[in-house]
């Protein structure tokens, strides 16, 4: 069976550190991967996702960036953070090709910026 | 570009009373709509979805939702809920990799 990790599961960084943010999927090959981020009453926003290795998709422009050096690793990054990057980082993945597009998702990763 | 609005932030019910969760979706192609739900300390997972067919569908744990093309609705319902249905759902529709989340909505369910 499918299974996707995401780590850390906490951090605190201060503002201006850089950032990375790792997610792995196992048991399917080239599948679809996404990150989100969940902010307290605003749902889920998609900024990055990937169809490929190398592929990189950006649906917000910001200060974080994604990328995908293996089938099934995806990594979100940042140079210098922000106080407004803080919040819950979600990661997902789905059946490349598949006919209903659903989206699994990780435990996700709560980021505090002080 | 799609988006997705759920009418309720937070919903405070009693045991077995009965439940609908409101969304709403503008986007004019075909659509893949879904709900999720994320129970406390818990990953965020599926609890039905539409793509074609019977435009009533039924997921886990009793819940059910109506696809309604005409309204671009797709409400999620429950006829009794019971207090472990606290939780956080989200309304979602996707097109291809394109996929909107609602902001949520906080369900309580009093004992």
């Amino acid at each position: 069976s499918q299974t996707i990790h995401q780590w850390p599961a906490t951090l605190v960084q201060p503002v201006g550190s850089p950032l990375s943010l790792e997610c792995t999927v196992e048991g399917t090959s080239n599948p679809n991967l996404y990150w989100y981020r969940q902010a307290a009453g605003r749902g889920l926003q998609l900024l990055f996702y990937s169809v490929g290795i190398g592929q990189i998709s950006s649906e917000v422009p910001q200060n974080l960036s994604a990328s995908r050096p293996q089938d099934r690793q995806f990594i979100l990054s940042s140079k210098k953070l922000l106080l407004s990057d803080s919040g819950f980082y979600l990661c997902a993945w789905s059946v490349p090709g598949g006919a209903d597009n659903e989206q699994f998702f990780g435990p996700g990763t709560r980021l505090t910026v002080l | 570009a799609q988006s997705v609005s759920q009418h309720n932030h937070h919903v405070i019910l009693s045991e077995a009373a009965s439940l609908e969760l409101g969304c709403n979706y503008s986007y004019g192609g075909t659509v893949n709509l879904f709900w999720y739900v994320q129970y406390p300390g818990q990953h965020l997972q599926l609890l039905l979805k539409y793509f074609s067919g019977d435009p009533l569908v039924k997921g886990i744990k009793g819940f059910e939702a109506e696809f309604i093309k005409s309204k671009f609705s797709f409400n999620l319902r429950k006829p009794s809920v019971q207090w472990s249905d606290t939780a956080e759902y989200f309304c979602a529709v996707n097109a291809i990799h394109d996929m909107r989340f609602g902001a949520g909505t906080r369900l309580t369910v009093k004992p």
